[in-house]
Parts: structure tokens; C-alpha cells; sequence
């Protein structure tokens, strides 16, 4: 099974900040990558597909890129609404497998 | 709008069942492939099940498998999780989750609002 590692596991910034976060898998994906903004008590926001993809609605600060085995997820000036946990998921034909999770805090 | 509400959840004993299910309206439902992902308290995403349109193929993470049974009805729009043997570590928050069409295939467009089940004595 293809594992997927985020890192890091904690950021911490202040409004207006750029931020990057990494996720890594266990062999290529090619871009079968997806991301996803989830706050306490509420059901994950997808964000990116694709590897690179914006989702419609979702505010252009947020990139994603990479590919093969690298990815990452930038937030190019945070606002207040993004802080939250950040997820990676990859997905093959048959699977789903999600990064461990990285939490964005207020500085 | 698209609308996917779960219900089942609850508290029940280790080695129990439960059933899970998800309304799902505002979209062509029979279309789509349909999963169910959980959330331990205060852990990360994993997936759990998935099947896809008109039931053809269904696939279960390795915890999961033998244990829980994933189906649909299309004629009622409605997506269900048969769980028995439940164990501690099936403790968690279970959504419901479309997946994406399209260019946008394997990705999670929507979710549901989730259901909390908790196994314990």
C-alpha cells in the first residue's frame, strides 16, 4: 500500500504569512493527488484535485503542485478562516489513503 | 444542492453491529461512486469503504475488511454501512462522501455532516 506522509505535523503562522506544506508518498502517484481544509467539528473541505487543480470556490491563495512522489500545498497570504487541518489523499482505482494530517496554528 | 445526511450512529458494546446509513439528494446518486471515511477522536482521515455506481465493485480498507459490508439503494438514494464484531478502535465519526466526476475523479466533492459511533462496554 503507497503511504502518505505530511509534514509538518504543526505550523504556525501569523495572518498574511506564506505557507507550504509538504506531502510525500511511499512511490509515484503520478498528480492522483487531492487536498483538504478541515476544521473542528466539521466534515473536510476539499481543495485542490489533481495535484494542482482548484476547486471551484475556493479562493485563489490556495495552490497545490508537484508530482511523482513530492507534492506540496501553499497558502500564499494566510487569512484568519485558514487556519484549520490540512490533509492529503491519494487515490488509486481501489483506495483511498490520507496523509496524517497538518494542523495550522495562529502564531 | 447536493445533501448527504448520515444516520445510525450510537453507542454499542464491542463484538455488536450497527447499521449506518446516507441520505444523499440533489445529484444523480445511481451515477456516482459512494464512500464512507472516519475520523477517531481527535486522529486523522481513514478510509473505509467504497463502492461504485450500480454496485459493481466494491472495495474495504484492511481494518474493516470481513467485518463491515458497504451497499446502496439506488431506488431510495440512500448508501449504508453494515458494521459487526465492532471493536474499540471502530470508535470514530463516519462520513459519507461522493466522489468527484470527471477531470475531478478521485478526489471527495462532498461530504456528509457525519455520525458518531462508539464502541465501548
Amino acid at each position: 500500500d503507497i503511504q502518505m506522509t505530511q509534514s509538518p505535523s504543526t505550523l504556525s503562522a501569523s495572518v498574511g504569512d506564506r505557507v507550504t506544506i509538504t506531502c510525500r508518498a511511499s512511490q509515484s502517484i503520478s498528480i492522483w493527488l487531492a487536498w483538504y481544509q478541515q476544521k473542528p467539528g466539521k466534515a473536510p473541505k476539499l481543495l485542490i484535485y489533481k495535484a494542482s487543480s482548484l476547486e471551484s470556490g475556493v479562493p485563489s491563495r490556495f495552490s497545490g503542485s508537484g508530482s511523482g512522489t513530492e507534492f506540496t500545498l501553499t497558502i500564499s497570504s494566510l487569512q484568519p478562516d485558514d487556519f484549520a487541518t490540512y490533509y492529503c489523499q491519494h487515490y488509486n482505482s481501489y483506495s483511498y489513503s490520507f496523509g496524517q494530517g497538518t494542523k495550522l496554528e495562529i502564531k | 444542492e447536493v445533501q448527504l445526511v448520515e444516520s445510525g450512529g450510537g453507542l454499542v458494546k464491542p463484538g455488536g453491529s450497527l447499521r449506518l446509513s446516507c441520505a444523499a439528494s440533489g445529484f444523480t446518486f445511481s451515477s456516482d461512486r459512494m464512500n464512507w471515511v472516519r475520523q477517531a477522536p481527535g486522529k486523522g482521515l481513514e478510509w473505509v469503504s467504497s463502492i461504485t455506481s450500480g454496485g459493481s465493485y466494491i472495495y474495504y480498507s484492511d481494518s474493516v475488511k470481513g467485518r463491515f459490508t458497504i451497499s446502496r439503494d439506488d431506488a431510495k438514494n440512500s448508501l449504508y454501512l453494515h458494521m459487526n464484531s465492532l471493536r474499540a478502535e471502530d470508535t470514530a465519526v463516519y462520513y459519507c462522501a461522493r466522489e468527484s466526476r470527471g477531470v475531478r475523479s478521485g478526489s471527495l466533492d462532498y461530504w456528509g455532516q457525519g455520525t458518531l459511533v462508539t464502541v465501548s462496554s
